[in-house]
């Protein structure tokens, strides 16, 4: 089965860069979308589309893409940032859709 | 504004069944694939099963196919899961997600989800 791959965990100082890496065999394909959930919350949706921010995200947040691997970017990371952050796809055929295993953001 | 409210979860013994439900309101429910996903107690996050508008297309997660059914009645803006031969694993909160318009296989709208806990 179709799997996406993350680091466990990612930590950064305030105002550092964070970078969490997603790799995947068909993110050439297919996008990658982030998603960020703080404790006891469902998740929200911060980027899509390998590098589309909703709408109310930060400009803070960004997304790349580049052959098998997607890249969440968070410049200047805050201690309201600090989250899992899971990336999801759909394999090769669309219909199979995929979260990767999530990486636990601390910033402190 | 868009609203997902899941119900139906509990504690259910080892090869028990249960159905979750989802109410949905705020957007038109019969346009839009809806979907399960679950998250086990302090782990990620996991693609449970998806249905289109019509219920033409239905897709399962390896880990449920043959033993969980989603279903949807477009006329009661319900979303349904109902799962059989439950094991421990299938302990979760579940979360009901709507995909994003222009059929784009993504969620923008998630419940507060449902715990469901299987143990003798």
């Amino acid at each position: 089965s179709y799997e996406l791959t993350q680091p466990p965990s990612v930590s950064v100082s305030p105002g550092q860069t964070a970078r969490i890496t997603c790799s995947g065999d068909a993110l050439p394909k297919k996008y990658a979308y982030w998603y960020q959930q703080k404790s006891g919350q469902a998740p929200v949706l911060v980027i899509y589309e390998d590098r589309k921010r909703p709408s109310g995200i930060p400009e803070r947040f960004s997304g790349s893409s580049s052959g098998t691997m997607a890249t969440l970017t968070i410049s200047g990371a805050q201690v309201e940032d600090e989250a899992d952050y899971y990336c999801y796809s759909t394999d090769s055929s669309g219909n199979r859709r995929v979260f990767g295993g999530g990486t636990k953001l601390t910033v402190l | 504004e868009v609203q997902l409210v899941e119900s139906g979860g509990g504690l259910v013994k080892p090869g028990g069944s249960l159905r979750l439900s989802c109410a949905a309101s705020g957007f038109n429910f019969r346009s839009y694939s809806m979907n399960w996903v679950r998250q086990a107690p302090g782990k990620g996050l996991e693609w449970v099963s998806s249905i289109s508008g019509t219920s033409t297309y239905i897709y399962y997660a390896d880990s449920v196919k043959g033993r969980f059914t989603i279903s949807r009645d477009d006329a009661k803006n319900s979303l349904y899961l109902q799962m059989n031969s439950l094991r421990a694993d299938d302990t979760a909160v579940y979360y009901c997600a709507k995909d994003a318009p222009v059929a784009a296989p993504y969620f923008d709208y998630w419940g507060q989800g449902t715990l469901v806990t299987v143990s003798s």
